[in-house]
């Protein structure tokens, strides 16, 4: 079964600072790796996907996220935070044949000026 | 300009009562898809459609219903026998399976 692992509720990080959201997946085959961003009573917006080739992902806004392996994982990151990257976090997974994603709990990031 | 859009953004219904929530796309997606979020669960599939004339269940589908006769529409009933109505619900489109989903703002649905 496929299943996808946000560990952490929330993230406190600085302005300008470098922050990182975990993600941890399970799933049969190769995975299809996605991340998306909610604000507040907002729908979500895609911020990048990881498909094949190279293990470390550009998006949207700066942040990107590196695929791992042997450690199942795909942890977003950002060199230096922003305080309007505050906001809710959600990485998806889907497996190959299936059709449908699934999504982890989330994480909330919270940057303080 | 190119999206999806969900109307009404907020709605109350009266126990027992069957509401439906509208969801229309115009990026010539053939994938849609509808969730619904509760605080600290994530998103939950409720249903998808492929193709015109075509849907499968998600893993919430009890008490909920949808139609797709039209490639641009994909709406949502909530039906009387939805137990705990009371959430956002989100729908989403993508060119194919698989693809990455874009998603409408959302409607806030309350159960008075």
């Amino acid at each position: 079964a496929q299943s996808v692992a946000q560990p952490e509720d929330q993230v406190n990080v600085a302005e300008g600072n470098p922050l990182t959201v975990k993600c941890t997946y399970s799933v049969s085959g190769n995975p299809y790796l996605f991340w998306y961003v909610q604000y507040p009573n907002r729908g979500l917006q895609f911020l990048l996907k990881y498909i094949t080739g190279d293990n470390l992902v550009k998006g949207s806004y700066g942040f990107e996220a590196e695929f791992n392996k042997s450690q199942t994982s795909f942890h977003l990151k950002k060199p230096s935070a922003l305080v309007s990257d505050s906001a809710l976090y959600f990485c998806a997974v889907r497996g190959q044949g299936t059709d449908k994603l699934i999504f982890g709990t989330g994480t909330r990031l919270q940057v303080f000026p | 300009d190119g999206g999806i859009t969900q109307s009404p953004k907020y709605l109350f219904r009266k126990e027992g009562q069957n509401v439906t929530l509208s969801c229309e796309q115009n990026l010539n997606h053939d994938a849609m898809y509808w969730y619904r979020q509760d605080p600290g669960q994530g998103l939950r599939l409720i249903y998808y459609s492929q193709i015109v004339n075509d849907f499968q269940k998600g893993d919430i589908a009890e008490g909920y219903s949808v139609s797709r006769e039209k490639k641009e529409s994909f709406p949502l009933t909530v039906t009387s026998a939805q137990k705990n109505p009371t959430a956002f619900y989100l729908c989403a489109s993508s060119i194919g399976r698989g693809d990455e989903q874009f998603f409408g703002p959302g409607t806030r649905l309350t159960v008075l």
